[in-house]
């Protein structure tokens, strides 16, 4: 099946820095899809992307999908402790399939 | 709206015990997959459902069982619990294979 790459798999940021996750295939994409999971809980969906070269805003999150549809990044800036949690992208081909995720520390 | 609904949230279980994980949802969602959870690994998909009657297998399927009798149901049934299989299950639907999934808040099994 399709995979996804996810790097890094951890990353600790100070409070105030900003954090970066990416996503990568060696196969065109249908789409991307973003996940959170806070600790302890569930994930939930974030944001879909579909279209070559797309750029999608939510407040502080960023998410692009690079133009070859091989790539994804999320960018958050100036991280908030509200802002940990796990990191995930999915992309739908055939199974939907999860990258391994990124997990956030912010540390006050 | 209650969304996706799991249960149960915690068990413990002794090697070759059988179980059923049960989800079910109420947004008339035809697509409803399973999923376990261990560190480092993300989110494996065990198998899948695109409507009332069809099932799939994902990438781990093996030890795991399911079915689709209705829309709103999609049990797992793990036949000989294994040390293996300890891990969080995450039940999750979608309007349509590829759309958001919704997940439940996951079922914490371990097999001893």
């Amino acid at each position: 099946g399709q995979q996804v790459m996810q790097i890094p798999q951890y990353q600790h940021v100070q409070e105030g820095e900003d954090f970066t996750t990416y996503c990568n295939s060696s196969t065109t994409l249908s789409n991307i899809q973003w996940y959170k999971q806070r600790p302890g809980g569930h994930p939930v969906f974030l944001i879909q992307l579909v279209k070559s070269g797309e750029v999608k805003k939510q407040k502080r999150l960023t998410f692009q999908f690079g133009e070859a549809k091989k790539n994804s990044s999320l960018h958050i800036t100036a991280t908030q402790t509200t802002d940990v949690g796990t990191y995930f992208c999915s992309t739908s081909y055939g199974k939907l399939t999860f990258g391994q995720g990124t997990i956030l520390t912010v540390h006050p | 709206n209650a969304g996706v609904t799991q249960t149960p949230k915690f068990q413990v279980l002794k090697t070759g015990q059988s179980m059923t994980l049960q989800c079910a949802q109420d947004m008339n969602h035809e697509y409803m997959s399973w999923y376990r959870q261990d560190p480092g690994m993300g989110l494996r998909l065990i198998h899948y459902s695109v409507g009332a009657g069809i099932t799939d297998q994902g990438e781990v399927p093996n030890g795991y069982n399911v079915s689709r009798s209705t829309t709103e149901d999609f049990p797992l049934r793990l036949l000989s619990a294994a040390p293996s299989q300890t891990s969080v299950y995450f039940c999750a639907s979608s309007a349509y294979r590829g759309g958001e999934l919704f997940f439940g808040e996951g079922s914490r099994l371990t097999v001893l």
